[in-house]
C-alpha cells in the first residue's frame, strides 16, 4: 500500500499564476479531505469528499480556490490566481469511509511558497 | 464550528519521564474522539480513534482515555523516549457532515 500521494512536495510560483496540487488517495478510501496548515490556524480542513461527490466546501477560502474529484483515484485543488497568503502546507487525507470513525491517512504535503 | 482545546501547548520531559496531556471537546453530540501523531517534517498519523465512554486503547507506550460525559481524553506517554519527540494532535467530528475539527496539539519534546 503506497499510502496516499500528493504531487508535488514543493511548489514555488510567482502571484497571479495558477496552482494545481493533486492527490491520489488510498485505494478503496471512499473520503477525501484537503487540508491546509499555516503557524496561524494550524490545520484547517478545506473540503471533504465522499464517494468523489464535494459534501462539504465551505472551508474553500475564497472563489480563487476549487477542488475536483474526477473519478475514485484522483483529485484536485486548484488556486487560480494565486496570492502569497496562501502560502502553507497542503495536505490531502482519504479515509475508509465518510463519517467519524475511520481514522485519516494523511498524504506528504505540498509545500506552496507564493512569491 | 466546535472548539477542541488541547494543553499544555508545549512540553518538555527528561527522557524515561512518563507524561500526559489533555484534549478537550464539546460533551454534547459526541461521536468519536481520534489522536494523532506528528513528527516535524512528516504528515499526521493516526493513533487512536475512540468511541465509546470510558474506552481506554494502548499502543505500545501509548495509552489514551475516554470521557465524553464531560468532554475529555487523556494521551499518556510511559517512560518517554528521543522519538515520541513530535506534536499530538486531537481532533473531533463537527459539522453536518461531522468533518473533523483538529485542535491546535501538544508539542513534545523528549530531552536525552
Amino acid at each position: 500500500d503506497a499510502g496516499v500521494i500528493q504531487s508535488p512536495r514543493h511548489e514555488v510560483t510567482e502571484m497571479g499564476q495558477e496552482v494545481t496540487l493533486r492527490c491520489k488517495p488510498i485505494s478503496g478510501h471512499n473520503s477525501l479531505f484537503w487540508y491546509r496548515q499555516t503557524m496561524m490556524r494550524g490545520l484547517e480542513l478545506l473540503i471533504y469528499f465522499n464517494n468523489n461527490v464535494p459534501i462539504d466546501d465551505s472551508g474553500m477560502p475564497e472563489d480563487r480556490f476549487s477542488a475536483k474529484m474526477p473519478n475514485a483515484s484522483f483529485s484536485t485543488l486548484k488556486i487560480q490566481p494565486s496570492e502569497p497568503r496562501d502560502s502553507a502546507v497542503y495536505f490531502c487525507a482519504s479515509s475508509l469511509r465518510g463519517g467519524s470513525n475511520s481514522p485519516l491517512h494523511f498524504g506528504n504535503g505540498t509545500r506552496l511558497t507564493v512569491t | 464550528i466546535l472548539n477542541v482545546e488541547q494543553s499544555p501547548q508545549s512540553l518538555h520531559v527528561q527522557e524515561g519521564d512518563s507524561t500526559n496531556f489533555t484534549c478537550s471537546f464539546p460533551s454534547s453530540n459526541f461521536y468519536a474522539l481520534h489522536w494523532y501523531r506528528w513528527e516535524t517534517a512528516k504528515s499526521p498519523e493516526a493513533l487512536f480513534v475512540m468511541t465509546l465512554n470510558g474506552d481506554e486503547k494502548k499502543k505500545g507506550r501509548i495509552s489514551a482515555t475516554l470521557n465524553t460525559k464531560e468532554g475529555y481524553s487523556y494521551l499518556y506517554i510511559k517512560g518517554s523516549q528521543p522519538e515520541d519527540s513530535a506534536t499530538y494532535l486531537c481532533a473531533f467530528p463537527s459539522g453536518s457532515a461531522r468533518q473533523l475539527t483538529f485542535g491546535s496539539g501538544t508539542q513534545l519534546t523528549v530531552l536525552p
